[in-house]
């Protein structure tokens, strides 16, 4: 069974650009999470879905960050424009709906500003 | 907000060794889950504790749910190089999961 896949698994570029993460979840979850993981401060979620609705935008950093799901197959992460302190290891995961379910996470996109 | 604390943060043991890991807070989860995640992939869930007091048995794997449901532990026996990875711990409380700092676990041949 395929898992939830991200892509691109690794984006180098320079900063003030746009970048743009992508992530399918697994068929049939109805959750969706954006995480972002750095040595420093860990595994953080950033926002969350639920049938494609954003439930919990509180630790999205700042505004030029955006994620959208526009339907239950696909959904982005943007980040425009982008700073080196945005470099860090983003991840999605999908869970069958809410409230302890466990969670199922892609491989994670490696992101590097320069 | 909820934060939960893992110790300790790294830790290199012999092929055969035990060992035991914390995840601890002061506030209070519905459940406990704890994840392992290998260099270049994302975590996977080992377990989900739920009743305060509860133990799981994962093959040599042990984890526990504090009776408060504020703390838990994972007790590896006779650890092998091939449970080497970052373990992580994570509350739920509600539909958000907070996840501790991990555990960078090595296990030397």
């Amino acid at each position: 069974d395929a898992g939830v896949i991200q892509s691109p698994r690794h984006e180098v570029t320079e900063m003030g650009q746009e970048v743009t993460l992508r992530c399918k979840p697994i068929s049939g979850h109805n959750s969706l999470f954006w995480y972002r993981q750095t040595m420093m401060r860990g595994l953080e979620l950033l926002i969350y879905f639920n049938n494609n609705v954003p439930i919990d935008d509180s630790g999205m950093p700042e505004d030029r960050f955006s994620a959208k799901m526009p339907n239950a197959s696909f959904s982005t992460l943007k980040i425009q424009p982008s700073e080196p302190r945005d470099s860090a290891v983003y991840f999605c995961a999908s869970s069958l709906g809410l409230n302890n379910q466990p969670q199922h996470f892609g491989d994670g996109t490696r992101l590097s500003i320069l | 907000t909820q934060l939960l604390e893992q110790s300790p943060q790294f830790l290199s043991i012999q092929e055969g060794e035990n060992l035991t890991v914390y995840c601890n807070s002061s506030s209070v989860f519905s459940s406990l889950q704890w994840y392992r995640q290998e260099p270049g992939e994302g975590p996977v869930l080992l377990v989900t504790v739920v009743t305060g007091g509860e133990v799981k048995k994962l093959k040599r794997l042990t984890f526990q749910f504090g009776d408060a449901r504020k703390d838990s532990s994972l007790h590896i026996t006779a650890a092998q190089p091939g449970d080497t990875g970052l373990y992580l711990c994570a509350g739920t409380s509600g539909s958000r999961l907070t996840f501790g700092e991990g555990t960078q676990l090595t296990v030397n041949p």
